[in-house]
């Protein structure tokens, strides 16, 4: 079954702290994840994306994939208010070709 | 920095109704999607296009829609009977190639009344 899981949140955190978002799927098969930030109304925007197992850092953002756990998690440090948003995790399954399968996404709010 | 772009950012049709929604894809991507959004719901996937055919579709995508690339920048999809519960978000998507990261167009909203 193509799935791909995230809380729903809300998750609040104070200015400055550290978000943590999470993403499980259930083909053990995938190869490509990714992490798209999406304001309310607007398109999603990509903001990292990581195909091997470990942590890729961009700027503030950590991308960390367990390929073993089927896990894939995104930090944000020193978050901002302008962070606040709903971060959708996406995953390329090979059944679905080069399709991705996206879950229902985390909203994330970070108050000054 | 390319940039997928969509027209129009906004349609209105009554049920019934045919409607194009247009795309022009990142100039040197070569795969080509359209994903939608119902308002509240996940982002879901419709169709992907390659080498002027598709190479993969969603149970969504029933004999209603249609996806072309009548030139070499636009690519576009056609509902050809619109009913209510068309009414969403449709998103444009490229990638350079498959597997790859996507980038997503502002999306046109579709409103079936």
């Amino acid at each position: 079954q193509k799935e791909v899981e995230q809380n729903s949140g809300p998750l609040s955190v104070p200015e400055g702290a550290i978000a943590s978002l999470n993403c499980t799927y259930s083909d053990r098969g995938s190869q490509s994840f990714f992490w798209y930030r999406q304001y309310s109304g607007k398109s999603p925007e990509l903001i990292m994306f990581i195909y091997s197992n470990g942590d890729k850092e961009d700027g503030r953002f950590t991308a960390q994939l367990n390929k073993a756990s089927q896990y894939v998690s995104l930090l944000i440090r020193d978050s901002q208010p302008s962070d606040s948003a709903t971060y959708l995790c996406a995953v390329n399954i090979p059944q679905a070709g080069t399709a991705l399968i996206f879950g229902k996404g985390t909203t994330l709010s970070v108050s000054s | 920095e390319p940039e997928v772009t969509q027209t129009p950012s906004h349609q209105v049709t009554q049920m019934g109704q045919e409607v194009i929604l247009r795309c022009v894809p990142i100039s040197n991507h070569l795969y080509f999607y359209w994903y939608r959004q119902i308002l509240g719901q996940k982002v879901e996937f419709l169709v992907s296009f390659y080498n002027n055919e598709i190479s993969e579709k969603s149970e969504i995508f029933d004999d209603q829609f249609s996806v072309e690339r009548p030139d070499g920048s636009n690519f576009t999809l056609k509902i050809r009977s619109t009913k209510l519960e068309d009414s969403a978000m449709y998103f444009c998507a490229s990638s350079v190639r498959g597997g790859a990261e996507q980038y997503f167009g502002p999306g046109t909203r579709l409103t079936v009344t």
